[in-house]
């Protein structure tokens, strides 16, 4: 089936740190990926959606210049949390859609960064 | 914005139980995703849906799309513990809007 990794899996790094995390499609590609946010016990928060070649569309309330997000091939989209503070502690996931068969192809999604800011 | 409404939020069964749990919204979607989620690790697609009224299994699971498009269940025929987990629906709209909504999840425990 489709497989998404994403790494790291953990980060604990200083505060003013700036975090990259990557997104990889192993077996398909993907035009679409998406970046979500889960706090404890919550749902799913849709960040980002990262297009290949072209800017990410972000959510409202999710700032650009504090969450970049690159996609620059059909398997990789990169986010990177610029001058972390403790308040971006969170589990950061991401999901990448097949590019073949349209848009109601199912999102597979990474095993998620735990990323701790001190 | 839109919404999925899913419950139960949680349920407590014992080992053996079948268990059900449903999403509805007020909003079309043309296909529903069923997903589960361990502890520290993303969600793993389960089951997806594609056409109203479609009963699809996968071991024992079992989902269907509603007829109205509006609504979808999930059922998990014999629990064991390695069901625990926090299952997940999510919807896709009619107007091929990329983003998926999900609902906010239902959490299994099983007890001994």
């Amino acid at each position: 089936g489709a497989v998404v990794s994403q790494h790291p899996s953990r980060v604990i790094c200083k505060s003013g740190t700036s975090v990259k995390i990557e997104c990889r499609s192993l077996d398909f590609q993907a035009t679409t990926m998406f970046w979500y946010r889960q706090f404890p016990k919550k749902s799913l928060m849709l960040m980002a959606t990262s297009n290949e070649g072209s800017k990410a569309t972000y959510e409202q309330g999710v700032e650009k210049d504090k969450f970049l997000i690159n996609h620059a091939s059909l398997t990789l989209s990169t986010l990177t949390v610029t001058s972390a503070h403790p308040e971006d502690s969170s589990f950061y996931i991401c999901s990448a859609r097949a590019h073949e068969g349209g848009g109601n192809q199912p999102q597979h999604f990474g095993d998620g960064t735990r990323l701790s800011i001190l | 914005g839109q919404q999925l409404n899913q419950s139960p939020q949680s349920m407590f069964i014992q080992e053996g139980e079948d268990v059900s749990m449903n999403c509805t919204s007020s909003s079309i979607f043309n296909t529903w995703l069923w997903y589960k989620q361990d502890p520290g690790e993303g969600p793993v697609l389960l089951i997806a849906l594609y056409k109203a009224g479609e009963l699809t299994s996968n071991g024992r699971l079992t989902a269907q799309f509603g007829i109205t498009r509006k609504d979808s269940f999930l059922n998990i025929s014999a629990s064991i513990p390695s069901d625990v987990g926090i299952y997940f629906c999510a919807g896709l709209k009619m107007n091929r809007d990329d983003k998926i909504i999900f609902g906010k999840g239902t959490r299994l425990h099983i007890l001994p």
